[in-house]
């Protein structure tokens, strides 16, 4: 059965670095999300993603996100000066269709550590 | 905006027995649909259920069930024969049957409760 896949599965980097974070939804999908799971808190929305543009994206997407389809495959979230605080886990989902009862899928995580 | 309570950090229950997580939420919309997603151990989440507000009739897949009280914007689910394969993460998720302009239905999470089947 296809499935969500995401690398690395554990990121550590500095503070003030770059990290991409990368993600292969399923095939023939069209809908993209970036959700974030800081320990011991609720999952977040970050962002969607449709037709090669952010669809919507929350108060916690500021200037040091973005979204990028690179190809037909992969889609990743950089963030480009990490702080602390963006230490979570964040998992990538899709959906097949828009509507609201539609399954998204999720991947299993990358778990950024932010030093 | 939207919030989803989930009141049990952790539940446990018996081999072969029945759980029943708990799950509330708070909305000013009256369509939306509710969902429970299970996370196992280092695995990604999976949708268990899901629920559309419009139906009065509770959701049912095989060993799983919802008791959805709508007006008392609760929504529990309840795993019947509980097996060990169950042990995981459940996630209570609320998400709008509404959009503006493009829209995006993300979804608005639970902090979870942890089952774990003693055996």
């Amino acid at each position: 059965e296809p499935e969500v896949t995401q690398t690395p599965s554990h990121q550590v980097t500095q503070m003030g670095q770059e990290v991409i974070l990368r993600c292969v939804p399923i095939s023939n999908h069209l809908y993209f999300y970036w959700y974030r799971q800081i320990l011991g808190q609720k999952v977040e929305f970050l962002v969607s993603f449709y037709n090669n543009e952010i669809s919507e994206k929350s108060e916690i997407f500021d200037d040091q996100f973005s979204v990028e389809r690179p190809d037909g495959s992969n889609f990743t979230l950089k963030i480009r000066s990490t702080k602390l605080e963006d230490s979570a886990m964040y998992f990538c989902a899709s959906s097949k269709r828009r509507g609201g009862g539609n399954e998204q899928f999720f991947g299993p995580g990358t778990r950024l550590t932010v030093l | 905006a939207q919030t989803v309570t989930q009141s049990q950090p952790e539940m446990s229950v018996q081999e072969a027995e029945t759980v029943t997580l708990s799950c509330t939420y708070d909305t000013s919309e009256s369509d939306y649909y509710l969902f429970w997603y299970k996370q196992p151990p280092s695995r990604q989440m999976i949708l268990v259920i899901r629920q559309e507000a419009y139906k009065q009739q509770n959701a049912t897949e095989n060993r799983f069930s919802v008791n959805f009280q709508k007006a008392a914007k609760s929504f529990s689910l309840k795993i019947s024969d509980s097996q060990l394969g169950d042990a995981a993460m459940y996630f209570c998720a609320y998400r709008s049957a509404y959009t503006s302009g493009a829209g995006s239905y993300q979804l608005t999470f639970g902090k979870g409760t942890k089952l774990s089947v003693i055996p």
